[in-house]
């Protein structure tokens, strides 16, 4: 099945530093990629969904200037954390969907931790 | 607005019991209706879905029927296994038959000893 990787899975760093989170599509072009964030014992939040070349559709309450968003080609989307705090700290979740049928393909998430 | 209750784990069960996680939703339209599935390790992956009332979705032995009178969708199986282990996120869509705009239960994690 349709495979999809993120880069780090894991990352501490300091408050005030910029992370990037990156998300692959391994074996499959993907039209549309979503990212999302989950807290311990909560749901998966959507925080916006982006499709290769345009920019991206923030949810509500979702600041785009600090969490940006590029989706540069079919089979890669970054997620930047510009000037993370420890309140980003969570877990990063990215999708993909192949554009065929909707479904969406999971990565396996990204544990940022903010000191 | 629309939002998924599942029930909070941690499930704890042996090898062969029966299985069921409870469900809930609240959607002021006609939802699709979704389970996936985490292993350890692993990203979500779908495990079946319902895109209208009445629907049964099924898959590797579990089930789940859409209930629009009861806004419920419980996942049930027979007999677990060791490798069922994972957690469980309940989802609804709010675009018909898409999952475009999930909406995530918070997860149920599932451990079955042999």
């Amino acid at each position: 099945g349709a495979v999809v990787s993120q880069h780090p899975s894991r990352v501490i760093c300091k408050s005030g530093t910029s992370v990037k989170i990156e998300c692959r599509s391994l074996d499959f072009q993907a039209t549309t990629m979503f990212w999302y964030r989950q807290f311990p014992k909560q749901s998966l939040m959507l925080m916006a969904t982006s499709n290769e070349g345009s920019k991206a559709t923030y949810e509500q309450g979702v600041e785009k200037d600090k969490f940006l968003i590029n989706h540069a080609s079919l089979t890669l989307s970054t997620l930047t954390v510009t000037s993370a705090h420890p309140e980003d700290s969570s877990f990063y979740i990215c999708s993909a969907n192949t554009g065929v049928t909707d479904t969406q393909y999971f990565g396996p998430g990204t544990r940022l931790t903010v000191l | 607005g629309d939002s998924v209750t599942q029930m909070e784990g941690p499930v704890t069960l042996s090898e062969e019991a029966f299985l069921t996680i409870n469900c809930t939703y609240t959607a002021t339209g006609y939802p699709s209706l979704f389970w996936y599935v985490q292993y350890p390790g692993e990203g979500l992956q779908l495990l079946l879905k319902a895109t209208k009332a009445d629907d049964k979705g099924s898959n590797k032995g579990f089930e789940a029927t859409y209930r629009k009178e009861t806004t419920s969708f419980h996942l049930e199986k027979g007999s677990v296994q060791v490798s069922d282990s994972a957690v469980y996120f309940c989802a609804l869509s709010d675009l018909k038959g898409s999952q475009g705009n999930l909406i995530f239960g918070k997860g149920t994690k599932l451990s079955v000893k042999p």
